[in-house]
């Protein structure tokens, strides 16, 4: 299947300042890439959805200038935490969509960034 | 988006095979239904997904209803490797979103 990478994987940052994850689909382009949080034992919560080119659209009680999506191109999607506070420590997942012209399009996930706002 | 219902947890023992079915009533016609695997700490992994029908793969097979209000996911033989939690999506075909349910947690013992 399609690979999708995030990087870091794991990161520490002190309250008040701003991390940026990088997500990328490494064997195909991806018009639209999404991402998640999870926090542990629970599902993964949808936060917002990035396309190429436009505004991302963010899930009702995401704050967009907290979490700023920048989709530049087919292949990146960066997602930028603000000015982080302790309850922003979670597991940042991001997914990029495969296919299109009729076909099912498939999900693929990247293996997720570990966020911990000391 | 279609809400989906699944066990919280099933049990089974190595070499068994394992069905777990997701109830999605209220899919609509552009929707389809995708199976991830998840383990901690780790993103989802895709494993099957389908519109109707019978659909298989290496690793699984995936049974759909003529009237798609529900999937099975079945899984061949499985060993204590597949120890992970499951989610059923349904997945808009224009909107490409889907939601996450809370998933099944399937615990394979020796």
């Amino acid at each position: 299947g399609a690979v999708v990478s995030q990087h870091p994987s794991w990161v520490i940052c002190k309250s008040g300042t701003s991390v940026k994850i990088e997500c990328r689909s490494l064997d195909f382009q991806a018009t639209t890439m999404f991402w998640y949080r999870q926090f542990p034992k629970q599902s993964l919560m949808l936060m917002a959805t990035s396309n190429e080119g436009s505004k991302a659209t963010y899930e009702q009680g995401v704050e967009k200038d907290k979490f700023l999506i920048n989709h530049a191109s087919l292949t990146l999607s960066t997602l930028t935490v603000t000015s982080a506070h302790p309850e922003d420590s979670s597991f940042y997942i991001c997914s990029a969509r495969e296919g299109g012209g009729g076909s099912l399009q498939t999900q693929y996930f990247g293996p997720g960034t570990r966020l911990t706002v000391l | 988006l279609a809400k989906t219902t699944q066990p919280i947890s099933m049990d089974s023992y190595e070499g068994q095979e394992v069905n777990i079915t997701c109830s999605h009533n209220n899919i609509a016609t552009n929707d389809y239904i995708t199976w991830y695997q998840q383990f901690p700490s780790q993103g989802p992994r895709f494993i099957i997904q389908g519109y109707k029908t019978k659909v298989t793969n290496e690793v699984a097979s995936l049974f759909i209803p003529a009237d798609r209000k529900s999937s099975t996911l079945s899984l061949p033989r499985v060993s204590l490797s597949d120890t992970a939690v499951y989610y059923c999506l349904v997945v808009n075909t224009n909107a490409g979103k889907s939601t996450f349910g809370d998933g099944t947690t399937l615990t394979v013992k020796p």
